[in-house]
Formats: C-alpha cells, sequence, structure tokens
C-alpha cells in the first residue's frame, strides 16, 4: 500500500534559518505528490504540488522537487519568517484522484524571532 | 476561491448519540471526502465519495457512515458516538483526476 514518511517535529529554527523537512515515500504507480500546512486552528492548505517526475512545485518561497529514483518530495525554503510557523504535510494521490490522500504524519515547525 | 464549508467549528456530544457532520463545496466538485486528525497519527482517510450516492470506505470506516444526496453535500454521520471518536474531523473536496484536494477548516468533536 501507499505510505509518506516525514520527519517528526517540532522543528525549531531561528528567523532567516535554511529550512529542510525530508519526505519519502511508496506508492504503487506514478503518484502525485502535495505539501500542505496548517495554521493553528484551520484547515489545510494546499502548499504546492508536483504530479510527474523532476516536476518541481513552488508557492511563497516553498520548493519541493519530484524525486522518483529516490521516492523523495523534500520541502525547502531558504530563508523563514516567523509566519511560517505551522504544521507541514506532506501527502500523496495514487489512485486516478478519487481515491484519497495518504499523508504524512506532519512536521511541527516552529520559527523564532 | 473554493470554498468548503464545514457546519459546526466545535460540537461537544454524549457517548451513544447519533452524530451529523455536514460539509459543502461551492465549487461543482466530483470527489469529497472525511478524514480524521489525531495527534501523532497525522490524517486517516475515513470515507469518500465520487459521484451522488456514490460511497467508497476510507482506511478507518469502522463506526462511521456518509450521505451524499447532493454533489455539493456530504454529510459524516456516527451511528452511536464513543469516547474514542473525539478528534478533529476534516472534510475536502476536489476535481476528478490527480487535482488537489480542498480542505474545510474543521470539526473539532468532543465525545464525552
Amino acid at each position: 500500500g501507499n505510505s509518506v514518511t516525514q520527519m517528526e517535529g517540532p522543528v525549531t529554527l531561528s528567523e532567516e534559518a535554511f529550512l529542510t523537512i525530508n519526505c519519502t515515500y511508496t506508492a504503487t504507480g506514478y503518484p502525485s505528490l502535495f505539501w500542505y500546512v496548517q495554521y493553528p486552528g484551520e484547515g489545510l492548505q494546499l502548499l504546492l504540488k508536483a504530479t510527474k517526475a523532476d516536476d518541481k512545485g513552488s508557492n511563497k518561497g516553498f520548493e519541493a522537487t519530484y524525486r522518483k529514483e529516490t521516492t523523495s518530495f523534500h520541502l525547502e525554503k531558504g530563508s523563514v519568517q516567523v509566519s511560517d510557523s505551522a504544521v507541514y504535510f506532506c501527502a500523496l494521490n495514487s489512485g486516478g484522484g478519487a481515491d484519497g490522500l495518504t499523508f504524512g504524519k506532519g512536521t511541527h515547525l516552529i520559527i523564532q524571532p | 476561491d473554493v470554498k468548503v464549508t464545514q457546519s459546526s467549528r466545535y460540537l461537544v456530544k454524549r457517548t451513544g448519540e447519533k452524530v451529523f457532520l455536514e460539509c459543502v463545496q461551492d465549487m461543482d466538485h466530483e470527489n469529497m471526502f472525511w478524514y480524521r486528525q489525531d495527534p501523532g497519527l497525522g490524517l486517516r482517510l475515513i470515507y469518500f465519495s465520487y459521484d451522488v450516492k456514490m460511497k467508497e470506505k476510507g482506511d478507518i470506516p469502522e463506526g462511521y457512515s456518509v450521505s451524499r444526496e447532493k454533489k455539493e453535500r456530504f454529510s459524516l454521520i456516527l451511528e452511536s458516538a464513543s469516547t474514542n471518536q473525539t478528534s478533529m474531523y476534516l472534510c475536502a473536496s476536489s476535481w476528478r483526476g490527480y487535482q488537489p484536494q480542498h480542505f474545510g477548516d474543521g470539526t473539532r468533536l468532543s465525545i464525552l
């Protein structure tokens, strides 16, 4: 079956530090990959996505590249801000879209001023 | 912007009650989903639907049922609520295909 493994937090960084959150996956077929972000008290928001190998998704300074050879989709940002503090979820979909997403357990990111 | 609206942000019910959680989306999406979110477990799929009156079990359907009588509305039903169903419940919707899902703000349900 499908599975997603991501580093669990909390991850604490100082403002303007470089961020990497690792994500690896196991899936049948050719999944689409997603990063979602959840701010306190809110639902999940799509941060970025990639639908095929070597695609790079990007949004709000965050980037992730679909690496089929290493089955990874690591999230990166060059300079984090306090407002980036949130929980980040890596997810995949391999069922043609009608199936639900398979999520990692989430990484709690804390950015200190 | 896609809007997924869940009827309640917070809900408190008693053991044994029948509980209804409602979700409405305004983008004519074919697919709708119910997840529960628990600390240390992430999000787990309960049920999903790819069309009106169609439903499919997810990873943890036991103790739950769903209803989709209209395309825009997807209801989650706890037939006889138990304390282990205390959780955050998230509804989502999407187009067909490998499209991202759009989430509501969640319902925090407490079963006493």
